[in-house]
């Protein structure tokens, strides 16, 4: 069965700072990632997806994310994070591209 | 911008009623998903509709769960006997194609009493 992990439950980093948020996927040679992020009392906004092909993918709002398989990683960078990213991020897989199986999620808090 | 709506954004009810959820997609998507998150909890998939039949389902989606496209727009969940474990945020999504990324609406909190 798919399992995506994200060790991190809070993070919180000063503004201007970076910011990696980790995650892991245990399914499928060629799998269907994503990256959401969830403000609170919003839905989930897609920030960016990995098919295949450059495993360096960028986003909306300045994010990028790198696919690394030989780690089973997903990991979700911003050089510099602002206090409006303050949020929920949701890393996600996808089988076939039906299915989306979620991780637990990271609370990211930006400290001024 | 196109986006996903639904409607109630709160939907407050008694355990053993019924309830239906609504769901507009973005207009030209053929794949409709429903999705749940219970408080404190991950995002579980529900069920996926493609064609006018339910593609795929998960354990959760049993008996008391049904979807429904009545109309060009609109894609419903419809729970028959609400339980206190259904109280959940609950996210429509929608897709272009089976491998496309997936939209999602804003959400219909649902709290059963």
């Amino acid at each position: 069965a798919q399992s995506v992990t994200q060790p991190d439950i809070h993070i919180t980093v000063s503004e201007g700072a970076s910011l990696e948020l980790r995650c892991n996927y245990s399914y499928g040679a060629t799998p269907y990632l994503f990256w959401y992020v969830q403000s609170p009392g919003q839905g989930l906004q897609l920030l960016l997806k990995y098919f295949s092909g450059d495993t360096l993918v960028q986003g909306i709002k300045g994010f990028e994310a790198e696919f690394k398989r030989s780690q089973s990683s997903f990991n979700l960078r911003k050089p510099s994070v602002h206090w409006s990213d303050a949020a929920e991020y949701f890393c996600a897989e996808g089988h076939a591209g039906n299915m989306l199986t979620f991780g637990g999620g990271t609370r990211l808090m930006v400290k001024p | 911008e196109p986006e996903v709506t639904q409607t109630p954004s709160h939907q407050v009810t008694q355990m053993g009623q019924e309830v239906i959820l609504r769901c507009v997609p973005i207009s030209n998507h053929l794949y409709f998903y429903w999705y749940r998150q219970i408080l404190g909890q991950k995002v579980e998939f529900l069920v996926s509709f493609y064609n006018n039949e339910i593609s795929e389902k998960s354990e959760i989606f049993d008996d008391q769960f049904s979807v429904e496209r009545p109309d060009g727009s609109n894609f419903t969940l419809k729970i028959r006997s609400t339980k206190l474990e259904d109280s959940a945020m609950y996210f429509c999504a929608s897709s272009l194609r089976v491998d496309y990324e997936q939209y999602f609406g804003p959400g219909t909190r649902l709290t059963v009493t």
